[in-house]
C-alpha cells in the first residue's frame, strides 16, 4: 500500500465545475510535488512544494491553483478546467530537501480525472 | 537543462529471463541521482531503485540492479528472474542534487515490459 494517500480515485467534472484533489502523507516529508501524467507519456511536474511554500511553478495555467495547508495535506484546487486537462494527476512526497541525499520521491495512486 | 532518453517503447521477455532496460541521460550538473520507476496498469509509481552520481558502487535492490557507466552516461536497470508480476510500464528519472536548490524530478518516456509465461 502506498503512504501517499491521494482522493478521489476518480472525478468527472464539466467544463464549468470548481473540484479539488486531495493528498496526504503522515511520513514526516516536507516536500510535496503535483505530476500531471497523459496516457502513455511520462509524468510532467506542475508544483513543488518545499517547507509549505511553493518552490517550483512549471508555468501551469491559472486554472489549477495548488495548496499546501501544512506539511501533511496538499490541495489542488481546480476551476473552468478544459476537455485537454483529462488526465491522471500524481502526488509525491519526498524527505527535506537540502538535508537528504536526492531522496527519491513517494507518489500515490493518483486521481484519473476526465473533463467534459 | 537535464534530458533522459529510453529508446525501447517495448519489450517482451521470456518469464524468469534477465532482462535490461536502457537510460541515457544528459546533464551540464556535477552532483545528481538517478532512479528507476515502475508503473503497473493501475497508475501508481512505484520507487524500484536509486544511483548518486558520486556512488562509485552499482545500486542493488533484490531482483533489481542498476548498471551505471558515468563515462557515458547511462543508467540501465537489470532485473534478474523476471516474473509475471513485473509486466508493467518502466520510466528512469533523474535529479539534480536537491541541496543546490533544484527538487524537479524529470522522466524519461519510458519501456513498456511485457513478461511472457
Amino acid at each position: 500500500d502506498t503512504e501517499v494517500t491521494q482522493t478521489p480515485k476518480h472525478l468527472v467534472m464539466g467544463m464549468t465545475n470548481k473540484k479539488s484533489l486531495k493528498c496526504e502523507q503522515h511520513m514526516g516529508h516536507r516536500a510535496m510535488y503535483w505530476y500531471k501524467q497523459k496516457a502513455k507519456k511520462p509524468p510532467e511536474l506542475m508544483f513543488v512544494y518545499s517547507y509549505e511554500k511553493l518552490s517550483i511553478n512549471e508555468s501551469v495555467p491559472s486554472r489549477f491553483s495548488p495548496e499546501c495547508p501544512n506539511s501533511s495535506l496538499l490541495n489542488l484546487h481546480l476551476h473552468a478546467l478544459q476537455p485537454e486537462d483529462s488526465a491522471l494527476y500524481l502526488c509525491a512526497s519526498s524527505q527535506d530537501p537540502g538535508t537528504a541525499n536526492n531522496s527519491p520521491l513517494h507518489f500515490g495512486n493518483g486521481t484519473r480525472l476526465t473533463v467534459t | 537543462a537535464q534530458k533522459i532518453t529510453q529508446t525501447q517503447p517495448g519489450m517482451f521477455v521470456q518469464e524468469k529471463e534477465a532482462v535490461t532496460l536502457d537510460c541515457t541521460y544528459d546533464t551540464s550538473d556535477q552532483s545528481y541521482g538517478l532512479f528507476w520507476y515502475k508503473q503497473p496498469s493501475s497508475g501508481e509509481m512505484i520507487f524500484l531503485i536509486y544511483q548518486g552520481s558520486y556512488d562509485e558502487q552499482n545500486a542493488t535492490e533484490g531482483r533489481y540492479s542498476l548498471n551505471f557507466q558515468k563515462a557515458r552516461k547511462s543508467a540501465n536497470l537489470v532485473i534478474s528472474a523476471s516474473q509475471l508480476g513485473d509486466s508493467a510500464m518502466y520510466f528512469c528519472a533523474m535529479r539534480p542534487d536537491p541541496n543546490f536548490g533544484n527538487e524537479k524530478l524529470t522522466f524519461g518516456t519510458g519501456t513498456r515490459l511485457t513478461i511472457i509465461p
